[in-house]
């Protein structure tokens, strides 16, 4: 069992959908949470960071967090053709302030006119 | 400002070529990364520095030898490479503050090796 499990998709939707991305994880030490945003042949962009259980907002995304479940998501309201990437969620455990962060397989999203 | 600059770009290099990577930031961080990231895949870590101190090396083979000369400064000296290695090399840099934890990539050195 991999330490954190996302869909790679690949998933399509129309313009102006709300758009649901998932990960589950394992590791009950993992307390970092981030989602990335990767255009291709480009580096990840960080999207969104959290840390404790609950909902993050920022413009058109919104990161949830349920520890208890071990459940990571990203919405996107709004899809926008631009939104069309690979979406990465990464996780980190506590302690150290560096580490290995633990990647999604990341999902593929295109936002069709 | 988050941004983390990579030189050069692309890179094309036989087998039996030297080359380097570089990797600079400019955000006081004080932990910095190398990943390698193939097609369809997520990035995978190579190197950690932190304090300008290797903290962690993924069991990667000695042809890569990173290099942090300063707390800005992140090189990836390459030798001997194989196909293989081809991918797309990714500097990061982080920082943790309490409960906020940020690592920020850079754009990428594209690597062919022939």
């Amino acid at each position: 069992q991999k330490e954190v499990e996302q869909d790679p998709g690949p998933l399509s939707v129309p313009e102006g959908a709300i758009v649901s991305l998932n990960c589950t994880y394992s590791n009950s030490a993992f307390q970092y949470f981030m989602w990335y945003r990767q255009y291709s042949r480009k580096g990840p962009e960080l999207l969104m960071y959290t840390y404790s259980s609950g909902n993050k907002e920022d413009g058109r995304f919104t990161a949830q967090v349920d520890k208890s479940s071990k459940y990571i998501s990203l919405f996107i309201r709004d899809s926008q053709p631009s939104d069309s990437a690979t979406y990465l969620c990464a996780i980190k455990a506590g302690g150290t302030s560096y580490g290995k962060l633990t990647f999604g397989q990341g999902t593929i999203l295109t936002v069709h006119p | 400002d988050t941004e983390v600059t990579q030189t050069p770009k692309h890179l094309v290099m036989g087998m039996t070529n030297k080359k380097s990577l570089k990797c600079e930031q400019h955000m006081g961080h004080r932990a910095m990364y190398w990943y390698k990231q193939k097609a369809k895949k997520p990035p995978e870590l190579m190197f950690v520095y932190s304090y300008e101190k290797l903290s962690i090396n993924e069991s990667v083979p000695s042809r890569f030898s990173p290099e942090c000369p300063n707390s800005s400064l992140l090189n990836l000296h390459l030798h001997a490479l194989q196909p293989e290695d081809s991918a797309l090399y990714l500097c990061a840099s982080s920082q943790r503050h309490g409960d906020i934890y940020e690592q920020y990539f850079g754009p990428g050195t594209r690597l062919t090796v022939t």
